[in-house]
């Protein structure tokens, strides 16, 4: 069984600019949450999506925003980028809303922002 | 909102000794979850508890949940090198998918 699959996974952005960042769960999976995290701030949590709904969000600026498609693949954007945005993003599945503790993670997207 | 704070944030370790790692919750927990990183990699579960007074094995890995204490430990017995790499404690954070700790950084030298 294939694990959660994360892309790009190094990236080079400068302030002002954009990105995208791509999330593929494990197949039968349909909940992906993102993560984000640094050295200072640890991981923190930025929004869960089930079956193309956001469920749930963290404490992030509107920079910050995700979607999930049909077949459940799931991605993150930021705008504007700021210098602190720079930061491994963590992506995790889990088959259901309740199994809110076993998640799945991938290897993660980091973002350096010059 | 429910924080999670670890202790000792590193540990350096001989090759061959136990070691205890902490986890505190600011409220009660109703369910910690141990996760271990690799440096600049994902997280991969190590296991769940869920009742007070649950202790969980897995290889030479324990963790133990005292709900009164709103606390979890995780001890390695007779740690090797492949035991290195940051532990993390992770908790059911209400509106949050999970609320984790900042992370213990373990280093076993061989």
């Amino acid at each position: 069984k294939a694990g959660v699959t994360q892309t790009p996974r190094y990236l080079i952005k400068t302030r002002g600019q954009q990105v995208t960042l791509s999330c593929s769960p494990i197949s039968g999976h349909r909940s992906v949450s993102w993560y984000q995290q640094t050295p200072g701030q640890g991981l923190q949590f930025l929004f869960e999506y089930f079956s193309e709904t956001q469920r749930n969000k963290g404490n992030f600026p509107g920079r910050f925003s995700g979607r999930q498609f049909s077949n459940s693949r799931s991605e993150m954007n930021v705008s504007t980028l700021e210098l602190g945005d720079s930061a491994l993003y963590l992506c995790a599945s889990s088959f259901g809303r309740t199994n809110t503790g076993e998640l799945f993670f991938g290897e993660g997207s980091r973002l350096t922002v010059l | 909102s429910q924080e999670l704070e670890q202790s000792p944030q590193s540990l350096i370790v001989q090759e061959g000794k136990n070691l205890t790692i902490n986890c505190t919750s600011s409220k009660t927990l109703y369910g910690l979850y141990w996760y271990k990183q690799k440096y600049g990699e994902g997280l991969i579960f190590l296991m769940m508890l869920q009742k007070g007074g649950e202790e969980k094995s897995h290889e030479k890995i324990t963790a133990k949940l005292d709900e009164k204490k709103q606390q979890s430990s995780l001890h390695i017995t007779a740690s090797q090198p492949s035991h290195a790499g940051i532990y993390l404690c992770g908790a059911e954070g209400g509106s949050e998918k999970l609320v984790f700790g900042k992370g213990t950084k373990l280093t076993v030298n061989p």
